[in-house]
Order: C-alpha cells, then sequence, then structure tokens
C-alpha cells in the first residue's frame, strides 16, 4: 500500500499526559498536512509543511501543539498536556510538488482523552 | 471569510440521482472540490473544479459551479448502496501561498435499497 499511512490508529490517553502521532506521506510528496476533525464535523486545517518548513500554521494550533518534519518525509504531532476537548480524529495528507490542489488523506489517528 | 455549509442529510433510493448542495462565501476560492468518507475509513477525493469552470463530468459524478451564487453541487447518477457515505465540500485559496483546504460539515448520503 503506497498511500499515507498514520501511526497510531487509535489512542487512548488520561488528562494531561503528552501524545504523539506519526505520518508517512505518499513518497515523493514535498508537502505534508495536519488536519483535526471532531464528530459531525469536517476536517479542520492544523499546519502545512513545505519540505521541511512549516509554512502555514492555524489559530487552531494552541502552544500545547507542535508538530515537526525534520528531514522533508514522515511528519510527527506533539500534544502536550492532552485535555478532553482535544479528542478528536487527526488527520494526516500530502499532496506532490507542482500539483498540490489534490490532497491525498490518511486513515487518521483516533484520539480519546479520558 | 472562509464558511462552507452543506445540508446535512439526504436520502435516497437505489438508482435514484441524488444531488448535494454546497455554498461557500469566500470568492477568492481556486479549486472546489468533493471528498467522500465511509465509516472507520480516511477522505477519499472524488473530484475537483477549478473556479473558472461551470461544469465538470466524471462517469457517474457531476459538478456543476454557479459562483455569481457562491454554490456548489454534486450529483451522483445511478446512485448505489456502496454510494451510502459522508460527503464533505471542501474549497482552497492558493493565494499568498496558502494551502489550506476548508471543509463543510459533510452531508450524509444515505442510499435505500
Amino acid at each position: 500500500d503506497t498511500g499515507v499511512s498514520q501511526d497510531p490508529r487509535h489512542k487512548i490517553t488520561k488528562r494531561g499526559q503528552n501524545v504523539t502521532f506519526r505520518c508517512d506521506p505518499i513518497s515523493e510528496h514535498n508537502r505534508l498536512y495536519w488536519y483535526r476533525q471532531t464528530l459531525g464535523q469536517g476536517p479542520e486545517f492544523l499546519t502545512y509543511f513545505q519540505n521541511e518548513a512549516q509554512l502555514e500554521k492555524s489559530r487552531l494550533l494552541s502552544d500545547r501543539f507542535s508538530a515537526e518534519r525534520p528531514k522533508g518525509s514522515f511528519s510527527t504531532l506533539e500534544i502536550q498536556r492532552t485535555e478532553q476537548g482535544d479528542s478528536a480524529m487527526y488527520l494526516c495528507a500530502s499532496s506532490p510538488e507542482g500539483w498540490d490542489h489534490e490532497q491525498f488523506f490518511g486513515p487518521g489517528t483516533r484520539l480519546t482523552v479520558l | 471569510g472562509e464558511d462552507v455549509e452543506q445540508s446535512l442529510f439526504l436520502s435516497v433510493r437505489e438508482g435514484d440521482s441524488s444531488v448535494i448542495n454546497c455554498t461557500y462565501t469566500d470568492s477568492s476560492s481556486t479549486y472546489l472540490y468533493w471528498y467522500k468518507q465511509e465509516p472507520g475509513a480516511g477522505l477519499q477525493l472524488l473530484t475537483y473544479i477549478f473556479s473558472n469552470m461551470d461544469m465538470k463530468q466524471d462517469q457517474r459524478l457531476t459538478v456543476l459551479l454557479n459562483k455569481k451564487d457562491k454554490h456548489l453541487s454534486l450529483r451522483i447518477a445511478d446512485t448505489q448502496t456502496g454510494d451510502s457515505a459522508i460527503y464533505f465540500c471542501a474549497e482552497s485559496i492558493t493565494d499568498m501561498g496558502r494551502r489550506a483546504l476548508t471543509f463543510g460539515s459533510g452531508t450524509r448520503l444515505q442510499v435505500q435499497p
């Protein structure tokens, strides 16, 4: 399977704990995006990377959230001091350079904060 | 500002046509998209239309864009039970290097046999 992959698929944590998610984009896609989707809503944009540079951040990305893409390949999204309101599906997408109007989504990581 | 709105629910009989509607507010939209999400699955890009087009057809799917009214629709011909899913409309504005997609809340399509 050569699509976008995300790990883990599910994460249950207690309030106050830190969590980290990983996204592996489609090979050679230089653009990578993170979105958050809560129940009954559409995905909301969080941040976007072009290679290793983080070029756009949503105001939804509070200071408890940090995303990295150190080598321009996989990316991690860390949430510190999780709150119950962080419970959501975290989606990753990627797109190739020069054809970046098509974003291909991974299966998501479902986070439940107890 | 950016805001994308969709009706919440649509029910059709198998074999009928489905029409899912979407309105958006930002006239700077460059591309408009339709994504499909099945339970437990990620978002699947169905089709998209560039803002200078009025219509795009792809097999059973027809997208109509009315820029004046900021209205986008997706017509699915000969709807099948496998088309049951949530359909999201999304817009992108690619000026100033922006790449974020703005999604609607989704329309749940139920296809009755």
